[in-house]
């Protein structure tokens, strides 16, 4: 069976300091692999996805990038935090090639930036 | 602009009672409808699935309806417990036309009381 890892589960950083969350998929091979960030009380808001190694598309100009050195590992990364980058931070794959299929989210980072 | 917009935001039930959730969209052309279940600090996870035929759909004691033709889909709980404490979102997937993205609903916060 399929399995989504996400670490760490909690973070707390100071504004300026580097930033590096991890993602890993087990049990499939190529997944479609996503970095959502929730603010309190808002929806989910798609920040990077990637259908392939070294492949990344953004959804948002901001402060944060993406990589995927390996086909089941998904980075999310910062130079410099800053304070508006606080927030519930969620990975999720999808198979490739299905529509009609759900996502598998993993258990989320809640960033505080400090 | 795609949308999906969740009622009511929060909501407070008691224990053994139903109640029912409603999603409105403005996602087209459309592919499918999720509704998931997303625990305090938790990642999302999936109730059901609905594409563009189905009607009506269960899991347990959570049952999702979607009309398609009006845009609009539900997430009725029967018997609440404690547990279906959470937030429920609704969420849309356009066909490729729409770019194949995700549009998320705010959620909306369901407490059951005793």
């Amino acid at each position: 069976s399929q399995t989504i890892h996400q670490w760490p589960a909690t973070l707390v950083q100071p504004v300026g300091s580097p930033l590096s969350l991890e993602c890993t998929v087990e049990g499939t091979s190529n997944p479609n692999l996503y970095w959502y960030r929730q603010a309190a009380g808002r929806g989910l808001q798609l920040l990077f996805y990637s259908v392939g190694i070294g492949q990344i598309s953004s959804e948002v100009p901001q402060n944060l990038s993406a990589s995927r050195p390996q086909d089941r590992q998904f980075i999310l990364s910062s130079k410099k935090l800053l304070l508006s980058d606080s927030g519930f931070y969620l990975c999720a794959w999808s198979p490739p090639d299905r529509e009609g299929y759900g996502y598998t989210f993993g258990s989320g980072t809640r960033l505080t930036v400090v | 602009k795609n949308q999906v917009e969740q009622s009511p935001q929060s909501l407070i039930i008691l224990e053994g009672k139903n109640c029912t959730l409603q999603c409105n969209y403005t996602v087209s052309p459309f592919s499918n409808l999720r509704w998931y279940k997303q625990d305090t600090g938790r990642g999302p996870v999936s109730l059901t699935i609905m594409t563009f035929s189905e009607n009506t759909k269960s899991n347990g004691r959570y049952t999702a309806t979607l009309d398609a033709d009006t845009k609009q889909s539900s997430l009725h709980i029967t018997a609440s417990q404690l547990s279906d404490s959470a937030s429920y979102i609704c969420v849309v997937r356009g066909r490729k036309a729409a770019g194949n993205k995700l549009t998320f609903g705010g959620g909306t916060r369901v407490l059951v009381k005793p």
